[in-house]
């Protein structure tokens, strides 16, 4: 099992620009979350999928959008880029205790 | 809304003890996680209390107190490679997390 494994690793955006962020899980999980950190902070949560189909806004929402058409996989989109969105993206799966991605570290300039 | 609390940094020499305390305020709770989060990298598992009481895992040990809204994690015989930071994490509904800022232990020879 690869777990849960998160592309691209790095990316660089100008202001303006969008992007989509990969998330792929292979533990048949159902439950799906998107988190961002800033450095020396916690993680907050931007979205979340509770299964296929279903997807709710979590404490960070602005900015962003996510899908869940299957349930592997749970992309998140970055509409017009902003410094502010500069973080480190973290997804995770879980039916209780959450497994978390490596992250994307992405900076906006 | 939730407020978790976690000192910032403690400094710990090798073979010491240290308590990590985390208290918090909630609206909802099913459960209390700590997790692990190595510099670069992403958060790690190591205990889930639901329970008031203590969970012992080898050198690692976790105590919750749902009336008094606190937490600790206890680390003994501390090794280098535990230099990291300790996210103390309150799970509300559909599973979701919110974290307190984290602790970074600092281990000395």
């Amino acid at each position: 099992n690869a777990g849960v494994t998160q592309t691209p690793k790095f990316r660089i955006l100008k202001i303006g620009q969008s992007m989509t962020l990969q998330c792929t899980q292979d533990m048949n999980h159902n439950y799906m979350y998107w988190y961002r950190q800033d450095p020396g902070m916690g993680l907050k949560l931007i979205y979340y999928s509770v299964g296929a189909g279903i997807t709710d806004k979590g404490e960070v929402p602005n900015g962003y959008n996510v899908s869940r058409s299957t349930t592997e996989d749970f992309p998140l989109r970055l509409e017009l880029a902003a410094p502010s969105q500069t973080s480190v993206y973290f997804c995770a799966s879980g039916p209780n205790e959450q497994y978390f991605g490596p992250g994307t570290r992405l900076t906006v300039t | 809304g939730q407020n978790i609390d976690q000192p910032t940094e403690m400094t710990a020499t090798e073979g010491a003890i240290v308590q990590i305390n985390c208290t918090y305020q909630t609206s909802g709770f099913n459960g209390l996680f700590w997790y692990q989060q190595h510099a670069g990298e992403a958060p790690t598992f190591l205990s889930y209390n639901v329970l008031d009481g203590l969970e012992e895992k080898g050198r690692f040990s976790s105590f919750l107190s749902r009336s008094k809204g606190y937490s600790y994690l206890l680390l003994k015989e501390l090794q280098m490679k535990d230099s990291a930071s300790y996210l103390c994490a309150v799970s509300g509904s559909w599973g979701k997390l919110q974290f307190g800022a984290g602790t970074q232990v600092v281990v000395t020879p």
